[in-house]
């Protein structure tokens, strides 16, 4: 499969707790986006790197949010102290520069539920 | 600041077209875009359209441009219970060095046998 790949599919975690997912992209892609996705509505964007540098943040990114992309192929996304307001579906994409940028491949999304 | 929306529901009988619409705010935007995603899953690309574009066709579907008006639209033909899913119109705007997407929050389209 060389679609977008994100870990895990779900995650349930106490309030408080750190929580960290992953996304693979499609390997020659190297624009990385985080999008949050609450339930009836539409994706939001979080972050994006080129390569392993991290461009872009919104600022729905708080301060207990951050991302890597260590050597510009996998990224994380961890999430500290989680509260409740951060149960959500959290989408990773990829596209290619340079003309790509028409065209961004979403993963299957981790659903994150905080009780 | 920037803003897609979208009607929230559609309902179709199986064999009919679908016309899903869209307006957005940023002039900029180069592409616009289509996905669906089904329950649980992720969003799938179904087509996009460059900005200077009226119309661009493929296969079933059909996407429509105004760019003075601001208005999408998605027309799918001969409308299948698998095309039972959620539309997310989408733009893509500048901001800093990078083109982000702006989503709608989607139309729910019911196909009905």
């Amino acid at each position: 499969d060389t679609g977008v790949s994100q870990n895990p599919r779900h995650k349930i975690t106490k309030r408080g707790q750190n929580v960290t997912f992953r996304c693979d992209p499609i390997s020659e892609h190297n624009r990385l986006y985080w999008y949050r996705q609450t339930l009836g509505q539409g994706p939001e964007f979080l972050t994006y790197f080129q390569n392993e540098a991290q461009l872009e943040k919104s600022r729905l990114l708080s301060d207990r949010f951050s991302a890597e992309r260590p050597k510009g192929s996998f990224s994380t996304l961890e999430i500290q102290r989680t509260e409740q307001g951060d149960s959500a579906m959290y989408l990773c994409a990829s596209s290619l520069r340079g003309g790509g940028e028409r065209e961004a491949f979403f993963g299957q999304g981790t659903r994150l539920t905080v009780v | 600041g920037e803003d897609v929306e979208q009607s929230l529901f559609l309902s179709v009988r199986e064999g009919d077209s679908s016309v899903i619409n869209c307006t957005y705010t940023d002039s900029s935007s180069t592409y616009l875009y289509w996905y669906k995603q089904e329950p649980g899953a992720g969003l799938q690309l179904l087509t996009y359209i460059f900005s200077n574009m009226d119309m661009k066709q493929d296969q079933r579907l059909t996407v429509l441009l105004n760019k003075k008006d601001k208005h999408l639209s998605l027309r799918i033909a001969d409308t299948q219970t698998g095309d039972s899913a959620i539309y997310f119109c989408a733009e893509n705007f500048a901001s800093g060095s990078a083109r982000q997407l702006t989503f709608g929050s989607g139309t729910q389209l019911t196909v009905l046998p």
